[in-house]
């Protein structure tokens, strides 16, 4: 069952400006996590955020959480044409299975 | 560097061939999945395996099966191609659940064509 929607499913900006997307999903997780995808390839883990975090930076990454919610969103700062890729939220249960579930991404482009 | 490979980028089969989808892991990860990423439906789990010669149903397991005889290597099995399981297959794994150590890495994905 696919439990995060993202918003929106596709953004397009000019380089140097920041991309916000969200990330909704429906049952108590126990962490959220942001994966990126390049077209046509897997996709890599970005950032990892508890349910008893609020806010996460990595780098040009802002990632926020909030539980009462249900609702994650990342910030990428100052983009850059190589940032143009698939963002997917994906949540773990509170009983942390291992399993993961993914919402349906977000399409970015930033144009140079 | 920590590798997920899967037997092949592009595979194009015939409707009733028997499909293997082979992916191996380096990392010693317990966990290993195969999803299957269709535009607009995101990703979907078909089949999960926690430990070797177990495996766990996912959201979508109709016409497929899964092996896992070895830690390394999890495979997903077509045992009758059908044209509406034309998609991209991505393999990926994990450490044993808990806390940070869920992170799931991923191969470069399958796309599989069936005719």
């Amino acid at each position: 069952s696919q439990q995060g929607e993202e918003d929106p499913q596709a953004l397009s900006i000019q380089e140097g400006e920041n991309a916000t997307m969200n990330c909704s999903y429906k049952t108590s997780i126990n962490n959220l996590q942001w994966y990126r995808q390049n077209s046509g390839r897997g996709l890599v883990h970005l950032i990892l955020i508890r349910s008893n975090e609020r806010e996460k930076h990595s780098g040009r990454l802002r990632v926020t959480l909030d539980t009462s919610k249900k609702s994650s969103s990342l910030l990428i700062t100052a983009s850059r044409a190589a940032d143009t890729a698939s963002y997917f939220c994906a949540t773990a249960g509170s009983s942390n299975t291992g399993k993961l579930i993914f919402g349906q991404g977000t399409t970015l482009q930033v144009k140079p | 560097d920590v590798k997920v490979t899967q037997s092949s980028r592009y595979l194009v089969k015939r409707t009733g061939e028997k499909v293997f989808l082979e992916c191996v892991q380096d990392m010693d990860h317990e966990n290993m999945f195969w999803y299957r990423q269709d535009p607009g439906l995101g990703l979907r789990l078909i089949y999960f395996s926690y430990d070797v010669k177990m495996k766990e149903k996912g959201d979508i397991p109709e016409g497929y099966s899964v092996s896992r005889e070895k830690k390394e290597r999890f495979s997903l099995i077509l045992e009758s191609a059908s044209t509406n399981q034309t998609s991209m297959y991505l393999c990926a794994s994990s450490s044993l659940g808990g806390g940070d150590y869920n992170e799931q890495f991923f191969g470069p994905g399958t796309r599989l064509t069936v005719l």
